[in-house]
């Protein structure tokens, strides 16, 4: 079946512009979690969802980053007046049941704030 | 609190030869460790997981990893090395005690030499 997908796959922002980022879980994944993947570095956990809910936001870095999955599916990563820190990969991965599950991952989508 | 090393930021191999891919791990209870690679523009797709169970986890593409809770290691390994493994591995902890939130190491790349 399909796997997780992320539009866009590539995004350049100029500083201060506000951008929407995309995750499609794989139909029927309950948990949805969205990380930040600095050049060379491993992913870093942003935040979670179980179904439409939040319930653990504790790794957005600032309150210019904001996710929501109002119907528990598709969800959406905004981040609003970007910096040139925030360029990174996001991703995206889900899990069919809770966070002990195994999380499959999509494509991610690369950030360039100019 | 949860953290992962994983001791070698690169590793070159020549193809047919053994892979050794290290990961030492810290963690307050019994976790749940994962491999996963990552090929350069794909998402990161999971190698094998350790839950608890038999302390040998046989994954995809020949590769296996052995749970050592002594040594708090978690190495990655495989037989003969083939072409199509260059990739980034990343090594995972996931621990209850902080809601199974996951932890990646920084990442090892693999270069297989023809």
């Amino acid at each position: 079946g399909a796997g997780v997908s992320q539009s866009p796959r590539y995004k350049v922002a100029k500083r201060g512009q506000d951008v929407a980022l995309r995750c499609d879980p794989i139909s029927g994944h309950v948990s949805l979690f969205w990380y930040q993947q600095a050049l060379g570095q491993g992913p870093e956990f942003l935040t979670y969802f179980q179904n439409e809910a939040q319930l653990d936001k504790s790794g957005l870095p600032s309150d210019r980053f904001f996710a929501e999955r109002p119907e528990g599916s598709v969800s959406t990563l905004k981040i609003q007046r970007t910096q040139q820190e925030d360029s990174a990969v996001y991703l995206c991965a889900s899990s069919l049941h809770n966070r002990a599950d195994t999380q499959y991952f999509g494509p991610g989508t690369r950030l360039t704030v100019l | 609190a949860q953290s992962v090393t994983q001791l070698d930021s690169h590793v070159s191999v020549s193809e047919g030869t053994p892979v050794l891919l290290r990961c030492n791990y810290s963690s307050s209870y019994s976790p749940s460790l994962f491999w996963y690679v990552q090929h350069p523009n794909k998402g990161l797709q999971l190698l094998l997981k350790y839950t608890s169970a038999a302390t040998l986890v046989k994954g995809i593409n020949g590769f296996e990893a052995e749970f050592k809770k002594s040594e708090t290691s978690f190495h990655l390994t495989k037989p003969s090395a083939h072409m199509s493994d260059a990739a980034e591995y990343f090594c995972v902890v996931s621990d209850p005690n902080t809601g199974n939130q996951f932890y990646f190491g920084t990442g090892t790349s693999l270069t297989v030499i023809p």
